[in-house]
């Protein structure tokens, strides 16, 4: 079946550096990806989509790169605060209307060194 | 406006007891989820609703049924608990083809 998956499952950056959180997917019917913040004991949390007939698009100190060439995604968070520390999550859809179910990965976990 | 509310928060059973894990959202949306997430793992679909009336099977339904009792609410039941349902299960609402938005989770525990 098709899968997501991340290139590391942790990452350790320190406090006002910028961090890069990687994700491939391998479904490339897939026209709608998302990425999703996890603090601890709390449910998933929207950070910021992009469709496929884009390859960036920026938000509030993030930046989500679509590379459809080579199935891969990337978040970029810029000057990281504490409060960044989280497990990060990317995934998946294909356009249906009515149906569209998310396909998760696994998740990185980003630490922010003081 | 609260979002998606999930209840109970924590639960213990012990296999064989049944249980219905309620979701409700109030942002109007057509299209309802529930996940299960176990440790270092990612979010599991176990079945979903696209509209009021209608349910589906996602990729772990085994061991599960779901009720969508109008379009607010949308339950979660187990039948007959065992061990390897030990999970925190997520529900989540989106209207079509839009980001999906989740409840704080149920954390459940089958001895």
């Amino acid at each position: 079946g098709e899968s997501v998956g991340l290139h590391l499952p942790t990452l350790s950056v320190q406090e006002g550096d910028n961090s890069i959180i990687n994700c491939a997917y391998s479904n490339s019917a897939s026209d709608y990806f998302i990425w999703y913040k996890q603090e601890s004991g709390k449910g998933p949390q929207f950070i910021i989509d992009i469709r496929s007939n884009m390859d960036k698009r920026q938000g509030q100190r993030v930046t989500v790169l679509l590379n459809k060439t080579v199935k891969h995604l990337s978040l970029q968070i810029a000057a990281t605060q504490p409060g960044d520390s989280a497990v990060y999550f990317c995934a998946e859809a294909v356009r249906n209307f009515g149906n569209e179910k998310l396909t998760f990965g696994t998740g990185t976990r980003l630490t922010i060194i003081p | 406006n609260a979002g998606v509310t999930q209840t109970p928060k924590f639960q213990v059973l012990k296999t064989g007891q049944s249980m219905t894990l309620q979701c409700a959202q109030d942002m109007n949306h057509n299209s309802m989820y529930w996940y299960r997430q176990d440790p270092g793992m990612g979010l599991r679909l176990i079945y979903y609703s696209a509209s009021e009336g209608t349910t589906d099977k996602g990729e772990v339904p085994n061991g599960y049924n779901v009720s969508r009792l109008n379009k607010r609410e949308f339950s979660l039941r187990l039948e007959s608990a065992a061990p390897s349902q030990t999970s925190v299960y997520f529900c989540a609402s989106s209207e079509f083809y839009n980001e999906q938005f989740f409840g704080p989770g149920t954390r459940l525990t089958v001895l």
